[in-house]
């Protein structure tokens, strides 16, 4: 599975959209893209996930360049709750070759949402 | 209600004393892996099993071993912690990669290990 890299930290106001980036330069075709966050030292959550199209659902949007090499996880109104680390991996979709399993999350961005 | 169970979710023992952390999940799910989490490391893939009997390496496996005779089972097993397996443990799990329903992994809580 492909790397990925995300600037260590970024901060937001309270309200206004917060716009993280995620690099995966050797993303292959097979592969999705998948962005996770973690508050304080719980399990990390499930956000989005999309391979090449946009998405959004009712936490946020997931935009993904047209040469899948980077990618943008938006939340629309922040607010002080979503102060926490966001991942963004890249893994292996169905009938995918080469799917071994193996995940890398590496450090992710910590989101500071201020008042 | 859908969810991954690990136990203890705090535990300090001693050097070389043999604990087992274990990991259930009721989703049904084929693949399951544990993590570690340390300051500034982020998380880190210990091993991971894409099916029962099926289990592999992640990128800091040493000083640990798995099972996985049941599909919800997943347990990490210390044969004789040391002090730098201090450390947050996470267990994941998630279906194996069928389309859009593909890869979204479920956490559990985490399980706190101290070995003095």
């Amino acid at each position: 599975d492909a790397k990925t890299t995300q600037p260590p930290s970024m901060d937001c106001a309270e309200g206004r959209a917060a716009n993280l980036p995620c690099n995966h330069s050797t993303i292959s075709g097979n592969e999705y893209v998948y962005w996770y966050r973690q508050i304080h030292s719980q399990g990390p959550q499930y956000i989005i996930h999309g391979l090449k199209n946009n998405e959004t659902n009712e936490m946020a949007s997931l935009i993904i360049t047209e040469d899948r090499k980077s990618s943008t996880l938006i939340l629309p109104h922040a607010t002080l709750r979503d102060t926490a680390v966001y991942y963004c991996i890249v893994r292996v979709g169905a009938h995918g070759s080469g799917n071994t399993g193996k995940l890398i999350f590496g450090q992710g961005t910590t989101l500071q949402v201020k008042p | 209600e859908a969810q991954v169970t690990q136990n203890p979710r705090y535990l300090i023992t001693v050097t070389g004393k043999k604990l087992t952390v274990t990991c259930s999940q009721n989703m049904n799910h084929e693949y399951m892996s544990w993590y570690r989490q340390d300051p500034g490391l982020g998380l880190r893939q210990i091993y991971y099993s894409m099916n029962v009997e099926v289990t592999d390496k992640g990128d800091v496996p040493e000083g640990y071993k798995v099972s996985r005779k049941e599909k919800r089972n997943f347990p990490l097993i210390l044969e004789s912690p040391s002090p730098n397996q201090t450390s947050l443990y996470f267990c994941a799990s998630s279906l194996i990669f069928r389309g859009r329903d593909a890869g979204e992994l479920f956490f559990g809580e985490g399980s706190r290990l101290t070995v003095l």
